[in-house]
């Protein structure tokens, strides 16, 4: 069955220092998302994308995130500059366009900003 | 704007006992609902969802969940829990309008005792 892989499953950086957090979505997937849940909260949506565009963006999502389509298969969220409240699981997600609502995630990455 | 509350944060239940676990919502507007289901170090999986028609909904492993228009709830059910459901469950909606993003609920940890 086919599903949404992410690199790394974890990652550990020092504050200040730019991350790129790598998704692969559903091959036939035209949806994708970006969540992140810090320890104990709630999962929080961050951005989806659609066309080669931001479709929409949270408050969380500030000039610091930047998300790119560079190829055909990845989907990946920049974060320019860490900042220690940037530590949390970063989940991608994607859907399709005949079942736009119903979001597959992927298994997250661990972003640990010391 | 739309709110998930999910009213326990943990739920610990005997092996083969019935549980429920709650969720009320929040929103202006017409939406869809989820539960997604978190085996420990995994992804978040679709349990089951709701989108029209009959309210009552049944999904993987089991479970089903009741949609209640007047009460603003979509509380999980599963009439005889096993060990391997052990996990983190969470409640989500959506707008209807294509693509939209989850707000997700706290999440609720269920725990099966033996």
């Amino acid at each position: 069955e086919p599903e949404v892989t992410q690199t790394p499953s974890h990652q550990v950086t020092q504050m200040g220092q730019e991350v790129i957090l790598r998704c692969v979505p559903i091959s036939n997937h035209l949806y994708f998302y970006w969540y992140r849940q810090i320890l104990g909260q709630k999962v929080e949506f961050l951005v989806s994308f659609y066309n080669n565009e931001i479709s929409e963006k949270s408050e969380i999502f500030d000039d610091q995130f930047s998300v790119e389509r560079p190829d055909g298969s990845n989907f990946t969220l920049k974060i320019r500059s860490t900042k220690l409240e940037d530590s949390a699981m970063y989940f991608c997600a994607s859907s399709n366009r005949d079942f736009q609502e119903t979001q597959y995630f992927g298994p997250g990455t661990r972003l640990l900003v010391l | 704007a739309q709110s998930v509350t999910q009213l326990d944060s943990q739920v610990p239940v005997f092996e083969e006992a019935p549980v429920e676990l709650r969720c009320n919502y929040s929103s202006s507007v017409s939406v869809y609902l989820f539960w997604y289901v978190q085996y420990p170090n995994q992804g978040l999986q679709l349990l089951l969802k709701y989108l029209s028609g009959s309210t009552l909904v049944k999904g993987i492993n089991g479970f089903e969940a009741e949609f209640n228009k007047s009460q603003t709830s979509f509380h999980l059910r599963k009439p005889s829990v096993h060990i391997s459901d052990t996990a983190e469950y969470f409640c989500a909606v959506s707008g209807i309008q294509g693509a939209q993003k989850l707000v997700f609920g706290q999440g609720t940890r269920l725990t099966i005792n033996p």
